[in-house]
């Protein structure tokens, strides 16, 4: 069974760099998965942030791109989420998902979240 | 543009049927989706993924109760026998070259 964990400062400083990792068991982040970063701002819908191949490749949403770096450390079988320059509009619940192979790019197993509040 | 389109909110009676609608934007309609649940305060679950020929492929535990199907630029999702835990907000993804999209969300209140 593939489990995915976020862990991280549940507090960042506006202005300051959100820094999460997710730790996955149960499947290798070597196997030809992408894996991602979504958000869900307090009471809205789910944004997705940005997903990296097993590979090192990595895609990042046009709104956010200039702020995040997403990158693997397959040794420990995690992957990790930098967003820089955070304001209180990065206040969210960030999750990590396991985002597909091949022609079905779903984000089939989810990590439960963890909630950031960007302080001022 | 890669965009999908839900209703905010749908309802429907205990032990009826629903049907929600996700729309895939113009020039997309042959894309592939997911369906994902969220409950109450819980993270999102992974429900199925849905072609444009309505075929479907559920995640592992997933009742019969829920199903998938397709027409044109719409996608579905049916829940049949609705249950007190079928409450939730649901959301379709879908993917492009290098782009992931979610849909806004629907809101299902069990009556």
């Amino acid at each position: 069974q593939v489990q995915l964990q976020e862990s991280g400062p549940g507090l960042v400083k506006a202005s300051e760099t959100l820094s999460l990792t997710c730790t996955v068991s149960g499947y290798s982040i070597s196997g030809a998965y992408y894996w991602g970063w979504i958000r869900q701002p307090p009471g809205k819908g789910l944004e997705w942030i940005g997903n990296i191949y097993h590979s090192g490749n990595t895609y990042y949403n046009s709104s956010l791109k200039t702020r995040v770096n997403i990158s693997v450390d397959t040794s420990k079988n995690q992957f990790s989420l930098k967003l820089s320059s955070v304001s209180a509009a990065d206040t969210a619940v960030y999750y990590c998902a396991r985002g597909g192979t091949g022609s079905y790019l779903v984000f089939d197993y989810w990590g439960q979240g963890t909630l950031v509040t960007v302080s001022s | 543009q890669l965009v999908l389109t839900q209703s905010p909110s749908a309802s429907a009676s205990l032990g009826a049927s629903v049907k929600l609608t996700c729309t895939l934007s113009s020039g997309h309609s042959s894309y592939a989706i997911a369906w994902h649940q969220q409950q109450p305060e819980k993270g999102p679950r992974y429900l199925m993924w849905l072609n444009s020929d309505g075929s479907h492929s559920k995640g592992d535990g997933i009742p019969d109760r829920f199903s998938g199907s397709s027409s044109g630029a719409e996608r579905y999702l049916t829940i049949s026998s609705l249950q007190s835990e079928d409450e939730a907000d649901y959301y379709c993804q879908t993917w492009g070259t290098g782009i992931w999209v979610f849909g806004g969300g629907t809101k299902l209140t069990v009556l």
